[in-house]
């Protein structure tokens, strides 16, 4: 499967602990972002690396997290002291350099903070 | 805020077409409309987009009317797998901005 993966794929935790979760976009694909969604709602844009640099991040970026690319291949993204209100699904998406107008979405990770 | 607006939900008879709207009243002249599908438990599909013409692929068709302030995605054959949420997004092609998702529209799909 060449498709953009995710892990864990689901995720439970307590309040206050760490996480980070993983992406692996398509090989070749130098766009990256991260979406959160959270029940009922469509997926939230969080940020966006091209390559290794992250360009973009969103108001809902808060500085308990943290998003890496550090070889402008896979990304992590890290959330610091857990709260209830993170839970979520978290997805993953890439795009090819140019001439795209479609995003791949992987399957998401699933977080439960209890 | 997403700058679209859908039903929130739909039905359709398994076989029958599928047609979806959205106003997208406030598109900019460089604003393409994209489709995305969400199936359960998966992440957003691609579907479609177009800028003014209609366009057609293998998934769906998507009619824009002529003033672009409205848009049609038409699923002719609808299938149980196609049940889904169907969300309509405004974007400019630049080839990097984010989506912005609303709430889109569940569309069932029944036997």
């Amino acid at each position: 499967d060449t498709g953009v993966s995710q892990n864990p794929r689901h995720k439970i935790t307590k309040r206050g602990q760490n996480v980070t979760f993983r992406c692996d976009p398509i090989s070749e694909h130098n766009r990256l972002y991260w979406y959160r969604q959270t029940l009922g709602q469509g997926p939230e844009f969080l940020t966006y690396f091209q390559n290794e640099a992250q360009l973009e991040k969103s108001r809902l970026l808060s500085d308990r997290f943290s998003a890496e690319r550090p070889k402008g291949s896979f990304s992590t993204l890290e959330i610091q002291r857990t709260e209830q209100g993170d839970s979520a699904m978290y997805l993953c998406a890439s795009t090819p350099r140019t001439g795209s107008h479609e995003q791949f979405f992987g399957p998401g990770t699933r977080l439960t903070v209890l | 805020d997403a700058k679209t607006t859908q039903p929130p939900s739909m039905d359709c008879a398994e076989g029958r077409a599928a047609n979806l709207p959205c106003n997208h009243s406030t598109i900019s002249g460089n604003e393409y409309v994209y489709w995305y599908r969400q199936i359960h438990s998966q992440g957003p599909q691609y579907i479609i987009h177009g800028l003014k013409n209609n366009e057609t692929n293998e998934m769906a068709s998507l009619i824009i009317t002529e003033d672009r302030k409205s848009s049609t995605l038409i699923l002719p054959h609808a299938t149980l797998r196609d049940t889904a949420v169907y969300y309509c997004i405004v974007r400019p092609y630049s080839g990097n901005t984010p989506l912005v998702f609303g709430k889109g529209t569940r569309l069932s799909v029944i036997a």
